[in-house]
C-alpha cells in the first residue's frame, strides 16, 4: 500500500559532503515535490517538477537542487552540505492539477548536518 | 502567497469542537486540508474547490468562502486521535500553478481525556 517512498529515514552528514535524497511514487503523478519542515514554519517548498527534466524553484532553492530523469524518481540534491540544512525534508507527488485530488506524502527524512 | 493559520495551537478536551481557519491574500482555487501526526506524514483530509459544496465525513467538516479567500476546518466532538498538526494548502488559478499548493504554517490541535 506503499505509494511514496523515501529512501532514507534518517541521515547524519558531515558540513560539505553532497547529499542525495531519493524519492519514489508508485501512483503515475506527474507532479513531485520537495518540502522542507522545521517547526512553527510549516510546510515550504524548495522545488517542484510536473514532468520528467521539468523542474520549477520552489520558495527557498538556494543551497539546493533537484532531478527527475523517470517519471517515479525525484531526487534532491543539498550540493554542499550545511548545519542550517538540517531538518525534516518531505517528498510528495500529486495529479498535474492542484483540484485534482490529494498530494500524498512520503515518511520524511530527518537530515542532521554537523 | 502562503496562507495564514489561525490559532496557531488549540488545546480540548474530548468531546469539544474547534474551528481551524486559513486565510489567503488572493483568490484561492482551491483548499486542501491535511492532518499530521508526531513522526508521521501529513495524511490528506478533504480538498474544497472554488464553487463547490462544504465537505465532510465524519464529525469533520469544512467551508470555503470565496468572498473573504478563506476556508474553515471544523472538528466536532473532538476524539483523542484529532490530535495532530493541521495544515491547509491552498491553490490558485488552475492552469498557471501546476498543481502547486502553498501551506499554512500549521495549527497545533491537542485534545485531552
Amino acid at each position: 500500500d506503499v505509494k511514496v517512498t523515501q529512501s532514507s529515514r534518517y541521515l547524519v552528514k558531515r558540513t560539505g559532503e553532497k547529499v542525495f535524497l531519493e524519492c519514489v511514487q508508485d501512483m503515475d503523478h506527474e507532479n513531485m515535490f520537495w518540502y522542507r519542515q522545521d517547526p512553527g514554519l510549516g510546510l515550504r517548498l524548495i522545488y517542484f517538477s510536473y514532468d520528467v527534466k521539468m523542474k520549477e524553484k520552489g520558495d527557498i532553492p538556494e543551497g539546493y537542487s533537484v532531478s527527475r530523469e523517470k517519471k517515479e524518481r525525484f531526487s534532491l540534491i543539498l550540493e554542499s552540505a550545511s548545519t542550517n540544512q538540517t531538518s525534516m525534508y518531505l517528498c510528495a507527488s500529486s495529479f498535474l492539477e492542484a483540484g485534482k485530488g490529494e498530494a500524498f506524502f512520503g515518511q520524511g527524512t530527518r537530515l542532521t548536518v554537523v | 502567497q502562503q496562507p495564514v493559520q489561525s490559532p496557531q495551537a488549540v488545546i480540548l478536551r474530548e468531546g469539544e469542537d474547534a474551528v481551524i481557519n486559513c486565510s489567503s491574500s488572493k483568490a484561492l482555487y482551491s483548499v486542501h486540508w491535511y492532518r499530521q501526526k508526531h513522526g508521521e506524514a501529513p495524511v490528506f483530509l478533504m480538498i474544497l474547490l472554488k464553487g463547490g459544496e462544504q465537505k465532510g465525513h465524519d464529525k469533520i467538516s469544512a467551508s470555503f468562502n470565496e468572498k473573504k479567500q478563506q476556508s474553515s476546518l471544523y472538528l466536532t466532538a473532538s476524539q483523542l486521535s484529532y490530535s495532530g498538526t493541521y495544515f491547509c494548502g491552498t491553490g490558485y488559478d488552475r492552469g498557471s500553478t501546476l498543481g502547486r499548493l502553498y501551506f499554512g504554517r500549521g495549527t497545533q490541535l491537542t485534545v485531552w481525556p
